[in-house]
């Protein structure tokens, strides 16, 4: 299994809602990393979990809220969210030591629109 | 802060020509370089991968270089096929950070 799953692949949700974002992988991946990419933007860095602990975290505001409770899946949890929080969210996974620069593998991506 | 530089934004050819796109780099200070493709409203893949101590990389029709002290990196496609039609996107990875380039929207006609 060569593959980085996201569900789900669309989200709609209103300012006040809560709803999370969820990330699979089952190539003994021990790195994990969250992308959010605006439309025609190159994606950006949010989160980078490595053997289960946050090890960067972009200055992301805290309506994002990650979570890896296991070296197979990532969350991503949202609360609060803003209109301008609208983009492709990407998770990606590579094989566990991140700060020597190892290919990065990535899942298709969960389209967020808030309303 | 790295800041990555892809040149140029959109590129159009007909099929069966050789291109090439570019990449620099602000920072020289990476541990590699690595480009995608992205295809619309998709994720991305993983094309080539140079560490900060090679030169290129090689896979089937794509050939990409790297040059830390110049601060850029080129990925070569021989013989475009309208089935590489896509965003291409680089990516410099230095010690706690990935950077992006904004990419190039490559267009092969047929």
């Amino acid at each position: 299994d060569t593959e980085v799953t996201q569900t789900p692949k669309h989200l709609v949700m209103g300012m006040t809602n809560k709803k999370s974002l969820k990330c699979e992988q089952h190539m003994g991946h021990r790195a994990m990393y969250w992308y959010k990419q605006k439309a025609k933007k190159p994606p950006e860095l949010m989160f980078v979990y490595s053997y289960e602990k946050l090890s960067i975290n972009e200055s992301v505001p805290s309506r994002f809220s990650p979570e890896c409770p296991n070296s197979s899946l990532l969350n991503l949890h949202l609360h609060a969210l803003q209109p301008e929080d609208s983009a492709l969210y990407l998770c990606a996974s590579s094989q566990g030591q991140p700060r020597l620069g190892e290919t990065q593998y990535f899942g298709p991506g969960t389209r967020l629109l808030v309303l | 802060k790295q800041e990555v530089t892809q040149i140029p934004a959109a590129l159009s050819v007909p099929e069966g020509e050789n291109l090439v796109l570019n990449c620099s780099f602000t920072d020289s200070a990476i541990y590699n370089l690595q480009w995608f493709r992205q295809d619309p409203g998709k994720g991305l893949t993983s094309l080539l991968l140079i560490q900060s101590s090679q030169r290129e990389q090689t896979s089937g029709r794509l050939n990409a270089s790297l040059d830390k002290s110049s601060g850029r990196s080129t990925l070569y496609i021989a013989a475009s096929q309208p089935g590489d039609s896509a965003t291409y996107l680089c990516a410099a990875r230095g010690n706690n950070d990935m950077r992006f380039g904004a990419g190039t929207r490559l267009t092969v006609k047929p």
